[in-house]
């Protein structure tokens, strides 16, 4: 199936610095959603966004819907130990309705070092 | 948000028996989903489970291998057929709540299996 190009793939920073991580697709998605996954546990849903263009922010995260509807980017802003974990992107192509599926970015390991 | 409880958390099982992984939902959701997630790779679509119907199934799964059931709109079942190791691997449930441009997909917190 199709993928979405997440990059990152890895990221070793220090506590403190700015995060930022992006996906990008080759066809247009409709809904973009930023997951984080911590060990052992289910993907956490950060951000969700639903129009081209939308910023939208959940406190030090902040997450774009690109113009062109091909891609979006998350940041963190003076990252802290408890973000350690790994960041999914996923793009849903149709509104509404019943057929909900999304597709996954490959993940973003990040590592904060205190 | 919907909170869905997921069971068992982990298993470790013996080639060729299945287990079946349980997953409950506190709030009525309009889609149940199960993802399978390979070690160090992102998701993927098992199926959609349907209520009181036959789930639908991605290219590449078959009920045979992965039997679904979901007889009502908070509770869905993934059977994992005769196991191999190739199947070790996280499973995860999934329900999407909400409506329209405020529908949204919630986890559970996946079912790690390990087959020997």
């Amino acid at each position: 199936g199709q993928q979405l190009n997440q990059s990152p793939q890895s990221m070793f920073i220090q506590e403190g610095e700015d995060v930022s991580m992006n996906c990008t697709s080759s066809s247009i998605f409709n809904t973009w959603l930023w997951y984080k996954q911590d060990p052992g546990e289910g993907p956490v849903l950060l951000i969700a966004l639903y129009k081209a263009g939308e910023l939208t922010s959940n406190g030090r995260l902040t997450a774009q819907f690109g113009i062109t509807r091909k891609d979006s980017f998350l940041n963190i802003s003076a990252s802290i130990p408890s973000d350690v974990g790994i960041y999914f992107c996923a793009g849903r192509k149709n509104s509404g309705g019943s057929n909900y599926k999304l597709t996954f970015g490959k993940g973003t390991l990040l590592t904060v070092n205190p | 948000s919907a909170v869905i409880s997921q069971k068992p958390s982990r298993d470790i099982c013996q080639r060729g028996t299945s287990l079946t992984i349980q997953c409950q939902v506190d709030s009525q959701v309009t889609m149940m989903f199960w993802y399978r997630q390979q070690p160090g790779q992102s998701l993927t679509l098992i199926a959609t489970a349907n209520q009181g119907s036959e789930a639908t199934y991605e290219s590449g799964f078959v009920i045979d291998k992965f039997p679904i059931s979901r007889p009502n709109l908070t509770f869905s079942t993934l059977t994992v057929s005769n196991m191999s190791p190739e199947d070790s691997s996280i499973y995860l449930c999934s329900a999407a709540s909400g409506w329209g441009l405020n529908e949204k997909l919630f986890f559970g917190s996946g079912t790690q299996l390990s087959v020997l």
